[in-house]
């Protein structure tokens, strides 16, 4: 497709269950990052997947949250045991790997997010 | 205190109005500074980006960067009722999408 497409689009859960959240990024963007972002708040880094490298998972806030991806494609945010606090809109972004200095450096597409409502 | 602080608004103003968005930041190692649009159930658009200090123009935009005061600002001249969205400012210290930073966002509503 022509954007980042995630979904579900919006999902409403009850606490305790979990959930799955998936990112299809554009193709030949070889980075692509989960963001968090609640009500009000600025965006919050979850993780990151560089081509086949590992990925940067310094940003997950506790061990019920993990994300996998396949290769430079795909990739799915799995929440376990979901509570309350976890109500927010996940966002998907991808971007071309650039090396500092490049033209748009720093440009991450956006997907529409997943708005997650935990009851 | 936060790295990068950002008013939340919301700001109204009236159609044609010159709009100002401010982000402040602590940490001097940031080079790369960006504005992002988020329309309402949208993910963010970037929409300016600049290094280092200085001005940027892009039509009726202007990304302003002061290094010296850590503070980089973003005005929009004529606005219209299209650029009701909320404006987060990011930034970063390397090239790298990676290591960008957030600001909270501002909610801006151009009234016609």
């Amino acid at each position: 497709g022509a954007g980042v497409s995630q979904s579900p689009s919006n999902k409403v859960t009850e606490k305790g269950k979990d959930v799955e959240l998936r990112c299809d990024p554009i193709s030949g963007h070889t980075a692509l990052y989960w963001y968090r972002q609640r009500l009000g708040q600025g965006l919050e880094f979850l993780i990151y997947f560089q081509g086949n490298s590992a990925p940067d998972k310094s940003g997950l806030p506790s061990d019920r949250f993990s994300a996998e991806r396949t290769g430079e494609s795909v990739s799915t945010l799995t929440i376990q045991r979901t509570q309350q606090e976890d109500s927010a809109v996940y966002l998907c972004a991808s971007s071309v790997y650039l090396l500092a200095g490049g033209a748009n450096t720093g440009e991450l597409f956006f997907g529409e997010g997943s708005r997650l409502t935990v009851l | 205190q936060k790295e990068v602080e950002q008013d939340p608004g919301p700001l109204s103003v009236p159609e044609g109005a010159i709009v100002s968005l401010n982000c402040t930041y602590s940490n001097s190692a940031f080079q790369y500074f960006m504005w992002y649009r988020q329309y309402s159930r949208k993910g963010p658009e970037l929409l300016m980006y600049t290094y280092s200090s200085g001005n940027k123009e892009d039509g009726r935009f202007t990304a302003q960067v002061d290094k010296s005061s850590k503070y980089i600002s973003l005005f929009i001249r004529d606005s219209q009722p299209s650029d009701s969205a909320t404006y987060l400012c990011a930034m970063s210290y390397s090239g790298s999408a990676r290591q960008l930073t957030f600001g909270s966002g501002t909610q801006l509503t151009v009234l016609p």
